[in-house]
């Protein structure tokens, strides 16, 4: 049981470049969601999803796009990279409790 | 507007000694609250949660305490270690809302 994954660890990306940010959970939880976390502030709530098909806007959206195609999965795709995006993105599911269990995070540069 | 915040940045504490982690939060209308800590350079860890219908709870070494009516959390670490240093965050939802609201974070240091 692997729980929360994310990849890559790290990326560096050039203003305008594209990329997803993969997430994948293997506890069957319905809940899924991205963070970014900036330096020397609390998580922001970027988009979310509730069940497979369905996705939500958090705090911060734009620029993200997000879908949900499968429970397992929740990619966030950046189309357009740029430095205001540069961060530690991390990927959060539950199982519609209330506890969120964190992934390790992917620290994203964008030059 | 709803909003959660710590009142300290920072904590330095002598190892064995009892940590003291305070929280405010301004919507009345949370209630369901939760600790993380977060060791550099990982996700954010579950500690402990309480409901608003509760004022205290307890966990191994660490307990949470709600002041429902100040809109007050803290969170206690008993005999501080090592393992201890992190930033800490506290958190806040509705229940059935899966959304949540963090705090911007404590970075407590173990002073050996």
């Amino acid at each position: 049981n692997a729980g929360v994954t994310q990849t890559p660890k790290f990326q560096v990306l050039k203003t305008g470049q594209s990329m997803t940010l993969q997430c994948a959970q293997d506890m069957n939880h319905e809940y899924m969601s991205w963070y970014r976390q900036d330096p020397g502030m609390g998580l922001r709530l970027i988009h979310y999803s509730v069940g497979a098909g369905i996705t939500d806007q958090g705090e911060v959206p734009n620029g993200y796009n997000v879908s949900r195609s499968t429970t397992e999965d929740f990619p966030l795709r950046l189309l357009s990279a740029a430095p205001s995006q540069t961060s530690v993105y991390f990927c959060a599911t539950s199982a519609g409790t209330d506890t969120q269990y964190f992934g390790p995070g992917t620290r994203l540069t964008v030059l | 507007g709803e909003s959660v915040g710590l009142h300290l940045p920072t904590l330095s504490v002598q190892e064995g000694d009892n940590s003291i982690i305070n929280c405010a939060y301004s919507n009345s209308a949370s209630d369901y609250f939760i600790w993380y800590k977060q060791e550099s350079g990982k996700g954010p860890q579950f500690i402990i949660d309480i409901r608003s219908n509760m004022d205290k709870r307890q966990g191994q070494r660490v307990t949470v305490l709600l002041n429902k009516t100040v809109k007050h959390l803290s969170l206690q670490i008993a005999a501080t270690q090592p393992g201890d240093s992190a930033v800490y965050f506290c958190a806040e939802k509705h229940l059935g809302n899966e959304k949540l609201t963090f705090g911007t974070g404590t970075r407590l240091t173990i002073i050996p």
